[in-house]
């Protein structure tokens, strides 16, 4: 069974730094894309980024490009999310997810989220 | 790239049958899958490319695409479907992925 377990979420000071992890299990995580999806209270999802399956390519949605940072640890199988210069706006639940599908984007392979963690709360405030 | 919801909210009943749509800003050579999400839980993947059922979903659900109106039909609502449904999309390249601000369906 695919898990993916997030953490680190706490609470953030405006324009401090956060590490989110992610652990997988279930699947060759080396295998797959992954992404960031966050949430803010009350709204809708929104895509922050995603990770080639090697690590070697990146993704960013404009609103969090040059503030944070995607990477990943194939040998621990863990994703991770450095999230650096934090704002009020940045206070969301923060999903993991893995990358699924055919379409191939300069080393990234995915068009869709198959699986989903269960969410680590970030909230920033002074 | 947007993609525009309708309806933003459905008032339905069991054994309904329901239909949201999305409608995307760019609608060609588009990549589109459905979510589901109750309160409190991580989103839900219930169809990708359009019109395939991701493993696991039942049947009741279905998709189709129409130019760059994309609909999610679930044929007979079921108790445990009120929750909020959203598009996502991504264009045929780079991202960003794209969701839709989602519909909610309620009782």
């Amino acid at each position: 069974e695919v898990q993916l377990v997030e953490s680190g979420g706490r609470l953030g000071r405006p324009g401090g730094s956060l590490r989110l992890s992610c652990v997988a299990s279930g699947f060759t995580f080396g295998n797959f894309a992954m992404s960031w999806v966050r949430q803010a209270p009350g709204k809708g999802l929104e895509w922050l980024s995603i990770i080639s399956a090697s690590g070697d390519t990146a993704y960013y949605i404009d609103s969090v490009r040059g503030r944070f940072t995607i990477s990943r640890d194939n040998s621990k199988n863990t994703l991770y999310l450095e999230m650096n210069s934090l704002r009020a706006e940045d206070t969301a639940v923060y999903y993991c997810a893995r990358a699924a599908g055919t379409i191939a984007f300069g080393g990234v392979i995915g068009d869709h989220f198959d699986s989903w963690g269960q969410g680590t709360l970030v909230p920033v405030s002074p | 790239t947007q993609l525009t919801p309708s309806p933003s909210f459905l008032s339905a009943s069991v054994g309904d049958r329901v239909t949201i749509t999305c409608r995307a800003s760019q609608g060609f050579n588009s990549f589109l899958a459905w979510y589901q999400q109750k309160p409190g839980k991580a989103p839900k993947l219930l169809i990708y490319g359009e019109s395939t059922l991701q493993n696991g979903v039942p049947s009741r659900f279905s998709g189709s695409v129409s130019g760059a109106i994309f609909t999610l039909t679930i044929s007979s609502l079921q108790p445990e479907d009120f929750a909020t449904y959203y598009c996502q999309q991504l264009n045929n390249g780079p991202p960003p992925f794209t969701f839709g601000p989602g519909t909610k369906v309620e009782i």
